[in-house]
C-alpha cells in the first residue's frame, strides 16, 4: 500500500523552512528521500532506516519514527533550488529492495 | 555518484509497433534494476522488478507480454513496449541499485524515457 504524503504541495519563499511528512499503515524498515524536478529522473536525497534515526545533508534532514510509521523531510532556509516534488519511498522489511513511492510532494520556492 | 542512463529519452511511435528501451547502470554492475512508469503529477508506479539472469517480477496488473523486460548483464536491463498503443503513453523510468539486495541500499534513478504513441 502506497505510502501517504502530506502536504501535497507548499509554496515558500526563499529562507523559508518546510516539513514534508510520509506515513504508512505498516511498519517499516527503511525511508528513502527523492526529488524529482520536472521532465527529470528522481535525485536519491538520503535514506533512514529502522532505528529511529535522523540524518542531514547540508540544509535538508529527515527523521524517522518506527513506532509512528512515519518519516519526515526537513528543508531548512529553503533555496531556489529546492523546488520540485519529493518522494518518500519505503521499504517494508529487510528483504528485498522494492519501494513503494508515495504521492509526491510539490515544492515550489519563490524568490 | 552511481550513474544510470537510459536510451532513447525520447520516442515517438506509430500505434501498433515495439519501442525498446534500454537502461545501463554505467559506473557499477546492478544485480537487480527496476522500471517504473509516471504519468504526469503522478507517483512512480513500479512495474516490474529486473534481475540479472533471470525472469522479471512483474507487479499486479501489468501484463509481461506486452512489457518484455530483458536483463541479459550486470550493466543493461531493456524494457520492449509491444504492439504499443496511445495507452501506453508516458514517462519510463529505470532504476538500479548498488549492494546486496536489501532495503539498506538505494536505488539509482535513469534520466527517464519519453514515450508518446499516435
Amino acid at each position: 500500500q502506497q505510502p501517504v504524503q502530506s502536504p501535497q504541495a507548499v509554496i515558500l519563499r526563499e529562507g523559508e523552512d518546510a516539513v514534508i511528512n510520509c506515513s504508512s499503515s505498516k511498519a517499516l524498515y527503511s525511508v528513502h528521500w527523492y526529488r524529482q524536478k520536472h521532465g527529470e529522473a528522481p535525485v536519491f536525497l538520503m535514506i533512514l532506516l529502522k532505528g529511529g534515526e535522523q540524518k542531514g545533508h547540508e540544509k535538508i534532514s529527515a527523521s524517522f519514527n518506527e513506532k509512528k510509521q512515519q518519516s519526515s523531510l526537513y528543508l531548512t532556509a529553503s533555496q531556489l533550488s529546492y523546488s520540485g516534488t519529493y518522494f518518500c519511498g519505503t521499504a517494508n522489511n529487510n528483504a528485498g529492495n522494492m519501494l513503494t513511492f508515495g504521492g509526491g510532494t510539490r515544492l515550489m520556492v519563490k524568490p | 555518484g552511481a550513474v544510470v542512463s537510459q536510451h532513447p529519452s525520447r520516442v515517438i511511435c506509430k500505434s501498433g509497433t515495439s519501442v525498446k528501451i534500454e537502461c545501463r547502470s554505467l559506473d557499477f554492475q546492478a544485480t537487480t534494476m527496476f522500471w517504473y512508469r509516471q504519468f504526469p503529477k503522478q507517483s512512480l508506479m513500479l512495474m516490474a522488478t529486473s534481475n540479472e539472469g533471470s525472469k522479471a517480477t512483474y507487479e499486479q496488473g501489468v501484463e509481461k507480454d506486452k512489457f518484455l523486460i530483458n536483463h541479459a548483464s550486470l550493466t543493461l536491463s531493456t524494457l520492449t513496449v509491444t504492439s504499443a498503443h496511445p495507452e501506453d503513453s508516458s514517462f519510463y523510468i529505470c532504476s538500479a541499485e548498488i549492494g546486496r539486495s536489501t532495503s539498506t541500499d538505494t536505488q539509482y534513478f535513469g534520466p527517464g524515457t519519453r514515450l508518446t504513441v499516435l
